[in-house]
Formats: C-alpha cells, structure tokens, sequence
C-alpha cells in the first residue's frame, strides 16, 4: 500500500521560506511523478508543481519564481522549499503521487502551514 | 491557463436520489480530466480518471462521462458518505482544478 507523510514546520515567518518533506512508503521514487498542491482554508486546490522519476521539474507558472522541488531516491522523500511567503500562503499542503502524468491517485494526509509573524 | 468551471456551486439532495455534476473547461481537454472527492479535514480522494474510469475501489454508483469541454459525474443513488465536496481537474501546461462542488443533506 502506498503512503506518503508530509513533514515541517507549521508556522513560518513572512518573507522566510517555507520547507516541507513527504516520506513515501509502499514505492520508490524511481516512477512516476510526485506532486505537491496545497489547500487555503475554506477554499479550493492549487497545483504547485512536480518532480519526475528521472529528477526534472514542472512547476506553476503562477509560483515558478519562488518553487523548488528536489527528490532523494535513497530516503524516499521529495522535499518544497517555497520562497518569499506572505499569508496568502497559509494553506494545507499536500503531497501526492502522480500517475498517467497527470492523476493524482495517493495523497498525504496534508500538514497545516500557517504564515505569521 | 485552462478554466475549468464546476455547476453547481452546492448541490442539495437526499439520500437515495440521483446527483449529477457538471465541469466545463474553458477549451478542449480531450478525455483528461480526473474527479476527485474530499470530505472535511481529509485529503482528495481519486474518484474517475481519463473522464469515464473509476479508480480502484470507487463504488459502481460513481460514474464520469464527457469529453472535450464538458463533463458530469454522475452518482446514480445517494449515500450518506457521498456528501462531500467534489473537484475536477485537468491537465495541461499546468494541473488545474474547479472551484468544487459541494454536495450536502437536503
């Protein structure tokens, strides 16, 4: 059964970066895509990005500029590093395996991160 | 950036009784879109892929059909554990998704 677990900081400070880690259990990172999106309370599902098996990115456009995301086969985890963030950041983040290039069929259970100073 | 536009926004039924959603993009997605469901405090749950496929485990009352702009997720008789939110979303230079659909007791 896959599972995947995000992990950090629930609180971050405006301007600071945001980072986040998701263990994946169940699979490697060597297939598919894997994907963060995140959730502002009370509101709809945003698309960050992904990271392929074979290591390339592609991010949304909208955050490009501020999004990282990076993998590491050898621990099962692929990590956000979000940049520069203000309270419209303040969002559940999900990360979740991305099948068929686009569907996302196993998610975390996402972790609250709120900016506030 | 593909739009995709969910109708409607709430959806008031009983159990037992049909409900059908609706998802229009705002240009042609082919048959790549994906229905998910999330109830409160949970993750998305993947319902339907490729419009008309559903995911291992969703039971036969959840049905997608459509293709090119519009879509419907049909469930054909209410559970009381179908109350929930539904999303669809696509693929294209970037993933996108509706604004949901919430489906609630009447």
């Amino acid at each position: 059964q896959v599972q995947l677990q995000e992990s950090g900081p629930g609180l971050v400070k405006p301007s600071e970066t945001l980072s986040l880690t998701c263990t994946v259990s169940g699979d490697s990172l060597s297939s598919y895509h894997w994907s963060w999106i995140r959730q502002p309370p009370g509101k709809g599902l945003e698309w960050i990005g992904y990271i392929h098996y074979s290591g390339g990115t592609h991010y949304n456009p909208s955050l490009k500029s501020r999004v990282t995301i990076s993998g590491d086969t050898s621990k099962k985890q692929f990590s956000l590093n979000l940049s520069s963030v203000t309270a419209a950041d303040t969002a559940v983040y999900y990360c979740a395996r991305t099948s068929g290039t686009y569907i996302l069929d196993y998610w975390g259970q996402g972790i609250l991160v709120t900016v506030s100073s | 950036e593909i739009v995709l536009t969910q109708s409607p926004a709430t959806l008031s039924l009983s159990p037992g009784e049909r409900a059908t959603l609706s998802c229009r993009a705002s240009q042609s997605v082919g048959s790549y879109l994906v229905w998910y469901q999330q109830k409160p405090g949970q993750a998305p749950r993947l319902l339907i892929y490729d419009a008309s496929n559903r995911a291992t485990g969703i039971p036969a009352r959840f049905s997608g059909s459509g293709s090119g702009t519009d879509f419907t997720l049909t469930i054909s008789s209410l559970e009381p554990e179908d109350f929930a939110v539904y999303y669809c979303q696509q693929r294209s230079d970037r993933y996108t998704f509706g604004q949901g659909t919430k489906l609630e007791i009447k």
